[in-house]
């Protein structure tokens, strides 16, 4: 158990809707990583959030939208879905900001748009 | 090309083999990483190496900067190290990822 927690493990919708993924990083890491893996493809790195701050971004459509509240949980926004945004969504958090560290990952969301 | 490469693909190999995992990268790196995907989904950070080697158990890590190369080890391989390996390095400002290694282990 990495200590990131991702809810909900599944989620299956409609293209057209729009769904929120949530994460809550170990205890006392700053900074949280999204990162979205299609199916057998590698991981796409999404957006990266420090301390409530937007650090980094990856390859994140409009469409998507993430933030990271006071209680550094975070929340993934996936709107006006498509069947091509069906895939993995992995949180991931370490101790600061720095490449450096240790990434440590969540269990992931599997999204399923039909 | 892409920016971190490895292989081989896909392998599999008998239970109790020396697997070698092979990563090569094009940018300027301060860090690799390498991980390792269960069939569950779930990813574990194995090893982050800057330079020389690493070693945890049954697994070793080594990276050589000039050659912009990294090897991930696993002696006395068992079915249970069947998963994906990636190898990510730290560039200029995120990870970039490799696209994965397979590893089959049959008994």
């Amino acid at each position: 158990d990495s200590g990131v927690t991702q809810t909900p493990k599944h989620l299956i919708t409609a293209t057209g809707q729009r769904v929120t993924l949530r994460c809550s990083p170990r205890s006392g890491d700053l900074s949280v990583y999204w990162y979205q893996q299609s199916l057998d493809q590698g991981l796409q790195f999404l957006i990266q959030y420090y301390n409530g701050e937007e650090r980094a971004k990856g390859n994140i459509l409009e469409r998507f939208s993430a933030q990271q509240f006071p209680d550094l949980h975070s929340e993934l926004n996936l709107s006006s879905l498509e069947l091509g945004d069906s895939a993995l969504y992995f949180c991931a958090s370490s101790v600061d900001g720095s490449y450096y560290n240790e990434q440590f990952f969540g269990p992931g969301t599997r999204l399923t748009v039909l | 090309k892409n920016e971190v490469e490895q292989s081989p693909q896909n392998l599999t190999a008998q239970e109790g083999e020396f697997i070698t995992i092979n990563c090569s990268y094009s940018v300027g790196i301060s860090a690799l990483h390498w991980l390792q995907q269960h069939p569950g989904g779930g990813i574990v950070s194995l090893f982050m190496l800057s330079s020389g080697k690493k070693k945890h158990g049954r697994l070793i890590a080594t990276i050589n900067i000039q050659e912009k190369h990294s090897s991930l080890h696993i002696t006395a391989s068992h079915p249970r190290d069947s998963a994906v390996y990636i190898c990510a390095v730290t560039g200029s400002y995120q990870l970039i990822w490799g696209a994965g290694t397979k590893l089959i282990i049959k008994p």
